[in-house]
């Protein structure tokens, strides 16, 4: 009965250094959506998964960035090399099914990823 | 200088009072919106929802318009209380998919 979980709430790194952060969806939700918020804008959209596989990953800024999702539940984003402009609140959300017309998505509170 | 994107349109309003905050979508092709709410250090949260070929869909206490010839939304709040300051952000859907997030409002309830 939990929602979207997100870990680690927070993550302080360097640059240069690699970054894995996890989100654990709402259980029996098969599409699961990764977002990235940079202060004082909205959420911007990264890549979305239905099941295990990638359906839309057009939002990856870059080849640094990578998500997985093995087993059509638990995703990891990952992040490579990372830059200081990396730093953001990476937020990732879970519907039902995605490909419909009303698609609610429901989100978690977000990894802080700071790139010092 | 000043980063555009650190200031948020800000709406104030008097507890108690009604609140309209507004947004302009993108794509006419966009066939689904949603409005979020954010807290501070928070996720973004479901608050209402509105289908393309609908014009106007009541939640409790809150009401969605929408208007396509314009392509404008509204999120109006009624009696505001001290728990509704967040900020809010309109969100269109593009290919039922990925949503596409505006810039957001500031509410501010004053006591």
């Amino acid at each position: 009965g939990a929602g979207v979980s997100q870990t680690p709430s927070n993550k302080v790194t360097e640059k240069g250094k690699y970054v894995e952060l996890r989100c654990d969806p709402i259980s029996g939700h098969t599409a699961l959506y990764w977002y990235r918020q940079s202060l004082g804008q909205g959420p911007e959209f990264l890549i979305y998964f239905q099941g295990t596989g990638a359906a839309d990953d057009s939002g990856l800024p870059n080849d640094r960035f990578f998500a997985v999702r093995p087993e059509g539940s638990v995703s990891t984003l990952k992040i490579q090399r990372t830059e200081r402009g990396d730093s953001a609140v990476y937020l990732c959300a879970s519907s039902e099914r995605g490909g419909l017309a009303k698609n609610i998505q429901y989100f978690g509170a977000g990894t802080r990823l700071s790139v010092l | 200088g000043e980063s555009v994107g650190l200031h948020l349109p800000t709406l104030s309003v008097q507890e108690g009072d009604n609140s309209i905050i507004n947004c302009a979508y993108s794509n006419s092709a966009s066939d689904y919106f949603i409005w979020y709410k954010q807290e501070s250090g928070k996720g973004p949260q479901f608050i209402i929802d509105i289908r393309s070929n609908m014009d106007k869909r009541q939640g409790q206490r809150v009401t969605v318009l929408l208007n396509k010839t314009v392509k404008h939304l509204s999120l109006q709040i009624a009696a505001t209380q001290p728990g509704d300051s967040a900020v809010y952000f309109c969100a269109e859907n593009k290919g039922a998919q990925k949503l596409v997030f505006g810039q957001g409002t500031r509410l501010t309830i004053n006591p």
